[in-house]
């Protein structure tokens, strides 16, 4: 079993709608990113958590510790925002603090 | 503020070879990380450099090395290559890896392609 899940594996949905995805993790961390991938590999780094809410414009990712789970919303959904969304966890643990990613999730927004 | 770096952008190697990558950070930028993306693996974490010295290390064979210079400048030697080899590998700087400082900043990869 992968230390990092992703749901859904693909997301097909119209321009305006509410999108979340969701990460499911099973090891200690000390954060948690979400990572935008475009087509032609070029990777932002959208948040880092390690608790609580945070927001950006239409983007708002949670993460409740006690339940090793996170979720990214986007409100409003606009084609621009189709790509490949990856949850990534750091781990907790001196000397393996490594950065273990979900297998993404690949959005796409019809106009 | 000049983004991540890396050179060359793309390349073609054949099996048996080694190859050298490099990244420059971000300015200030103390911590690089390096991760390659492959359709059938994902990204998967290589390496960690903070302050020159290597913190963590993924499961890579040893013809993975890397190393990181005084100006923290990055790079990554891949020897003895193989097929597997070819993947996109990305480099990623932070101030350092700490809780409110570890946002990373990627940059656009290098391409390498083993034939």
């Amino acid at each position: 079993k992968n230390e990092v899940e992703q749901s859904p594996q693909n997301l097909t949905a119209q321009e305006g709608e509410f999108i979340t995805i969701n990460c499911s993790y099973s090891v200690g961390i000390s954060a948690l990113h979400w990572l935008q991938q475009h087509p032609g590999g070029g990777i932002v780094s959208l948040f880092m958590l390690s608790s609580g809410k945070k927001k950006h414009g239409r983007l708002i990712a949670t993460i409740n510790i006690q339940e090793k789970h996170s979720s990214l919303h986007i409100t409003a959904s606009h084609p621009r925002d189709s790509a490949v969304y990856i949850c990534a966890v750091r781990l907790w643990g001196r000397g393996n603090e490594k950065l273990t990613f979900g297998t993404g999730t690949r959005l796409t927004i019809i106009p | 503020k000049a983004g991540v770096t890396q050179t060359p952008r793309y390349l073609i190697k054949t099996r048996g070879q080694q190859v050298t990558l490099s990244c420059s950070p971000i300015s200030g930028h103390r911590s690089v990380s390096w991760y390659q993306q492959t359709p059938g693996q994902g990204l998967q974490f290589l390496f960690e450099y903070f302050s020159e010295t290597q913190r963590n290390k993924g499961n890579f064979p040893g013809r993975f090395s890397g190393r990181q210079f005084s100006n923290s400048r990055s790079e990554m030697n891949v020897s003895t290559l193989e097929l597997g080899d070819s993947a996109l590998y990305l480099c990623a700087s932070s101030l350092d890896p700490g809780m409110n400082t570890g946002e990373l900043f990627f940059g656009e990869g290098s391409r390498l392609t083993v034939l």
